[in-house]
């Protein structure tokens, strides 16, 4: 399967814990993005990687919230000192931007990691 | 700003009925225009896109038209199916980054056998 994938899919955890999810994108992808879907909403965008640079971070991504992308390749998204509104699923998604595809942004998403702070 | 929003659910119909999910959007210069869809226990997929005014996205049986003048972009289907169940939620990418996707809260579509 050459889809994005998501590790864990499931993560529980302690209020006060710190947590990191991992994302592995699509792999000729150069972007990659990452939102989190509460219960019956829509996805919210949190932040996005042009290859290993961070161009853009919603004010929902608060000092508790870090995400990196290294090499250009897969992505982590870490979470301190976790609260119970972080309850959430987050999901990541990729896409190829080239001079070619201009604006036409199609993004490929992730299943998802659940979080769940007790 | 940017914002999307589309009619509440749920939305539960008797197969082989006709659908309209209504979304208007607000943005700021030329958004491109997207339906997602979630079925029950899968991640988030892209149904139908369109890029400009006009333009018509289809895909499964599934249709919406850009339109520029209502800024509107409703999903149709003329003869719906059970396996059609899913939420579904209108997205726009602003022109101007095409980077973000901003989502409406989606609609819960339930199908009748």
């Amino acid at each position: 399967d050459t889809g994005v994938s998501q590790n864990p899919r499931h993560k529980i955890t302690k209020r006060g814990q710190n947590v990191t999810f991992r994302c592995d994108p699509i792999s000729e992808h150069n972007r990659l993005y990452w939102y989190r879907q509460t219960l019956g909403q829509g996805p919210e965008f949190l932040t996005y990687f042009q290859n290993e640079a961070q161009l853009e971070k919603s004010r929902l991504l608060s000092d508790r919230f870090s995400a990196e992308r290294p090499k250009g390749s897969f992505s982590t998204l870490e979470i301190q000192r976790t609260e119970q509104g972080d309850s959430a699923m987050y999901l990541c998604a990729s896409s190829l931007v080239s001079v070619l595809a201009g604006a036409n942004n199609e993004q490929f998403f992730g299943p998802g990691t659940r979080l769940t702070v007790l | 700003g940017n914002s999307v929003t589309q009619m509440e659910g749920p939305v539960t119909l008797s197969e082989e009925a006709f659908l309209t999910i209504n979304c208007t959007y607000t943005a700021t210069g030329y958004p491109s225009l997207f339906w997602h869809v979630q079925y029950p226990g899968e991640g988030l997929q892209l149904l139908l896109k369109a890029t400009k005014a006009d333009d018509k996205g289809s895909n499964k049986g599934f249709e919406a038209t850009y339109r520029k003048e209502t800024t509107s972009f409703h999903l149709e289907k003329g003869s719906v199916q059970v396996s059609d169940s899913a939420v579904y939620f209108c997205a726009l990418s602003p022109y101007s980054s095409a980077s973000k996707i901003i989502f409406g809260s989606g609609t819960r579509l339930s199908i009748r056998p």
